[in-house]
């Protein structure tokens, strides 16, 4: 069966920080991948998606940036956080596109906090 | 663009008590409609789904069913439990590749049911 992890679980970040978040899948082959952002008050909004290692699309201009080094390596990243920047980060996965049964599927999330 | 609008909460019930949590929805075309929900320091799992109008969705006790006309995608519950305690997101997506699979959410509900 799938798994989606994510870590960490929990991170305090002073502003001007870097940022490095990590999500994996298991399982599964060639999946699309997402980064969501769930801020205070607000719903999620999709930050970034892959379709492929290398591959990635940005859906909204802000302060992050995203890498896939491997088929299933999804990595959320800044240079220098802000506070606007606190959430809750989730990744999700999919199987490939034209595949039947193709949900989203996320993962346990990391609550970022900047201060 | 896409859009979905959900009733702000916090939602409060009483243990048993019915429960409607309104959603609709802007797109063009025809989307498929989800609710998703996201239990206390989890992630967020689907809940239920409809892709085309007059579909009903159902798990757990909730259903929600589609319907173009008014645009709409009501989840009710008919006797809540406490362990349904949650956030439920109404979202909506178009097409089935790359960005056009992207999820657009609501802003969530807060659900507490007491005992």
């Amino acid at each position: 069966s799938q798994t989606i992890h994510q870590w960490p679980a929990t991170l305090v970040q002073p502003v001007g920080s870097p940022l490095s978040l990590e999500c994996t899948v298991e399982g599964t082959s060639n999946p699309n991948l997402y980064w969501y952002r769930q801020a205070a008050g607000r719903g999620l909004q999709l930050l970034f998606y892959s379709v492929g290692i290398g591959q990635i699309s940005s859906e909204v201009p802000q302060n992050l940036s995203a890498s896939r080094p491997q088929d299933r390596q999804f990595i959320l990243s800044s240079k220098k956080l802000l506070l606007s920047d606190s959430g809750f980060y989730l990744c999700a996965w999919r199987t490939p596109t034209g595949t039947p049964n193709n949900e989203q599927f996320f993962g346990p999330g990391t609550r970022l906090t900047v201060l | 663009g896409d859009s979905v609008t959900q009733m702000e909460g916090p939602v409060t019930l009483s243990e048993e008590a019915f429960l409607t949590i309104n959603c609709t929805y802007t797109a063009t075309g025809y989307p498929s409609l989800f609710w998703y929900v996201q239990y206390p320091g989890e992630g967020l799992q689907l809940l239920l789904k409809a892709t085309k109008a007059d579909d009903k969705g159902s798990n757990k006790g909730f259903e929600a069913t589609y319907r173009k006309e008014t645009t709409s995608f009501h989840l009710e519950k008919g006797s809540v439990q406490v362990s349904d305690s949650a956030v439920y997101f109404c979202a909506l997506r178009r097409g089935s590749g790359g960005s056009n699979y992207k999820l657009t959410f609501g802003k969530g509900t807060l659900l507490t049911v007491n005992p």
